[in-house]
């Protein structure tokens, strides 16, 4: 079975610290994701990376970065976080494009 | 982008039901998921079903892809099926192909 793991199911921050959102899969799988999911305004894709070293912006990068050093592992920084960051964070896996996307059991986070 | 649209927005069932989800996509596609949001907020995969029809206990699903449309049926429901459902479909482009989710129907099932 994949498994992709999320570092921390809860957090809570304070506003301006760098916050550092770990995902890691275990199916050698090519592609990672980010999403944050928010009430009313669903599941948005904030990065996504194809390979290691190489990262695309999706819909909502502002206010975020991203790092992969080695295949297995996706993270997800907020380099200052702001209450407009509280969210859940998703992270998915795929082996290729347009294959089946997996997920990781997410990440509240709350920034006060 | 590819616009995804989800019916019934919400629903209620007693338990035992049968029901219908209808998912709705506005492009040719080249994968389509459903997944069922547990109460934890954990996605978990129901069915990976670009076109035809799979069946996973009292689950099944039909995607339909020169209609462009999808179904999710659950037969028999318990109240452990309650929580959202959502259908994410992605075509393929040269770079940066990623999944387009609806806005999910909520499913209640009451005992």
């Amino acid at each position: 079975d994949v498994k992709v793991t999320q570092s921390s199911r809860y957090l809570v921050k304070r506003t301006g610290e760098k916050v550092f959102l770990e995902c890691v899969q275990d199916m050698d799988h090519e592609n990672m994701f980010w999403y944050r999911q928010d009430p009313g305004l669903g599941l948005r894709l904030i990065y996504f990376s194809y390979d290691v070293k190489m990262k695309e912006k999706g819909d909502i990068p502002e206010g975020y970065s991203v790092s992969r050093e080695k295949k297995e592992r996706f993270s997800l920084i907020l380099e200052s976080a702001s209450t407009n960051q509280t969210s859940m964070y998703l992270c998915a896996s795929s082996f290729s494009p347009v294959r089946e996307q997996y997920f990781g059991p997410g990440t509240r986070l709350t920034v006060t | 982008g590819i616009q995804v649209e989800q019916s019934p927005p919400d629903l209620i069932l007693q338990e035992g039901a049968n029901s219908t989800l209808r998912c709705n996509f506005s492009d040719s596609v080249n994968n389509l998921q459903w997944f069922h949001q547990n109460p934890w907020g954990q996605l978990i995969n129901l069915f990976y079903i670009p076109s035809g029809t799979k069946q996973n206990g009292r689950l099944s699903a039909t995607t339909v892809a020169t209609e462009r449309y999808s179904l999710l049926y659950i037969s028999s429901s318990q109240t452990t099926d309650s929580g959202v459902y959502f259908c994410a479909v992605e075509r393929l482009k040269t770079s940066g192909s990623r999944l387009t989710f609806g806005e999910g129907t909520q499913l209640t099932v009451n005992p």
